[in-house]
């Protein structure tokens, strides 16, 4: 049974300050790795999909890096911003649409 | 283009009735899942939709079920409420299943059972 965790469960940084979230997960058997955010009280958003055979991935000022063998994901988040204070979530697809998710780490970006 | 539309957004039932509650996927994705959302638990997969068919389910007992209609809207009922069935529920849509697209999510209907 696949079984994914994120790293911290929240994370407390002053704005500007470079940041990275932690994904791991137990089978390596994944079509692909997706990184969310969700906003209070809303839904989720995405923001990055790394396919299997790919390693990373980057929008903007993320980056988000995929080592399948090792089972682990990291979100890197350049020059922090109030405005990305929410949660970020990280599911791995293992069939079809069917996500699993991991807990979440819970970001605040102090100005 | 319209994200996926879910409505209610807010529903308050009592124990022992039932509920449906409904998802308009974005215009041209035929797939739809459902996914609930609860503090303890997380985010759980509940089933997933395409072609009017039910691809894939979750581990939730039967009195959750769904169906998706030849426009791709789906709909979710759940009979014989539980209190522990209050929580976020979350509807997404792509445009096939396993297509390595992103799921686009809607904002969610929350359910609270009395």
């Amino acid at each position: 049974k696949q079984e994914v965790t994120q790293i911290p469960a929240a994370l407390s940084v002053p704005e500007g300050e470079n940041l990275v979230l932690n994904c791991s997960f137990t089978d390596s058997a994944i079509y692909n790795l997706q990184w969310f955010r969700q906003d209070p009280g809303k839904g989720l958003t995405s923001l990055l999909l790394i396919q299997s055979s790919q390693r990373e991935q980057t929008s903007g000022r993320l980056n988000a890096s995929l080592d399948k063998s090792s089972g682990r994901s990291t979100l890197y988040i350049a020059a922090s911003q109030p405005g990305d204070s929410a949660t970020y979530l990280c599911a791995v697809e293992t069939s079809g649409s069917r996500l699993t998710f991991g807990e979440g780490t819970q970001l605040t970006v102090n100005p | 283009k319209a994200g996926v539309t879910q409505t209610p957004r807010y529903l308050i039932k009592t124990r022992g009735q039932q509920v449906t509650l409904s998802c308009s996927p974005i215009s041209g994705h035929r797939s739809v899942s459902w996914y609930q959302q609860t503090p303890g638990q997380g985010l759980q997969f509940l089933f997933e939709y395409f072609s009017e068919t039910q691809r894939n389910k979750g581990n939730f007992p039967g009195r959750f079920s769904g169906r998706q209609f030849s426009n791709s809207r789906s709909e979710m009922n759940v009979s014989t409420l539980e209190l522990g069935d209050s929580a976020l529920y979350l509807c997404a849509s792509s445009l096939v299943p396993g297509a390595n697209s992103p799921l686009h999510f809607g904002n969610g209907t929350r359910l609270t059972v009395t």
